[in-house]
């Protein structure tokens, strides 16, 4: 079954580092998400992106906060200057269309990658 | 402000009863509510979606139940089993992307 892969599985950084954590999305899918879970807390959405250029963000996608797809197959994000508060689980997904209506629009997960700010 | 609200964090169930996991929200125009699975180590895997103009969706021994008047849906699991104990993501849907809740732990025990 085709998944989402995510790296690294966790990372701790000092704070004020950039980050990039990496995703490869299924392949014939054509949006790509980001969202993160900060720990005890709810999954939130980040930012997603289509057709090069993102396409929804919400509050917690700052200046700080930036996504690229390099190549054919990675999707990234990159934290420029970590902050203590960026400590979480920050999980990939993709889906073969938007997300409007039920059934085939569900997006797939990667399974995370934890980020510890110290 | 919590669009999705799952009160539970955690619910204890004896294997081969049945669970009931509830979701309430506040955002009146989501078109479409998902279940998301998550096991430790892993990320959410879809589970069962309901549209906002049904108010029942089953798969198996999953049934999702919409009440829109009450801004409330549950997921029913019936008969439980050991392998259902993860936490569950309860996801309203609609024109700005998925909002989820907090999730609630589900233990089976034996």
């Amino acid at each position: 079954e085709p998944e989402v892969t995510q790296t690294p599985s966790h990372q701790v950084t000092q704070m004020g580092q950039e980050v990039i954590l990496r995703c490869v999305p299924i392949s014939n899918h054509l949006y790509f998400y980001w969202y993160r879970q900060i720990l005890g807390q709810k999954v939130e959405f980040l930012v997603s992106f289509y057709n090069n250029e993102i396409s929804e963000k919400s509050e917690i996608f700052d200046d700080q906060f930036s996504v690229e797809r390099p190549d054919g197959s990675n999707f990234t994000l990159k934290i420029r200057s970590t902050k203590l508060e960026d400590s979480a689980m920050y999980f990939c997904a993709s889906s073969e269309r938007f997300l409007v209506g039920v059934g085939a629009n569900v997006l797939t997960f990667g399974a995370g990658s934890r980020l510890t700010v110290l | 402000d919590q669009q999705v609200k799952q009160n539970s964090p955690s619910l204890s169930v004896q294997e081969g009863r049945i669970s009931i996991l509830n979701c309430d929200y506040t955002n009146s125009m989501f078109d479409y509510f998902l279940w998301y699975k998550k096991y430790p180590a892993e990320g959410p895997t879809f589970l069962i979606s309901i549209s906002s103009i049904k108010d029942k969706n089953e798969d198996g021994r999953f049934t999702v139940f919409l009440n829109k008047s009450a801004k409330h849906l549950s997921l029913h699991i019936v008969p439980s089993q050991p392998g259902d104990s993860a936490v569950y993501f309860c996801a309203g849907g609609g024109a700005d992307g998925l909002t989820f809740g907090k999730g609630t732990h589900l233990i089976i025990q034996p």
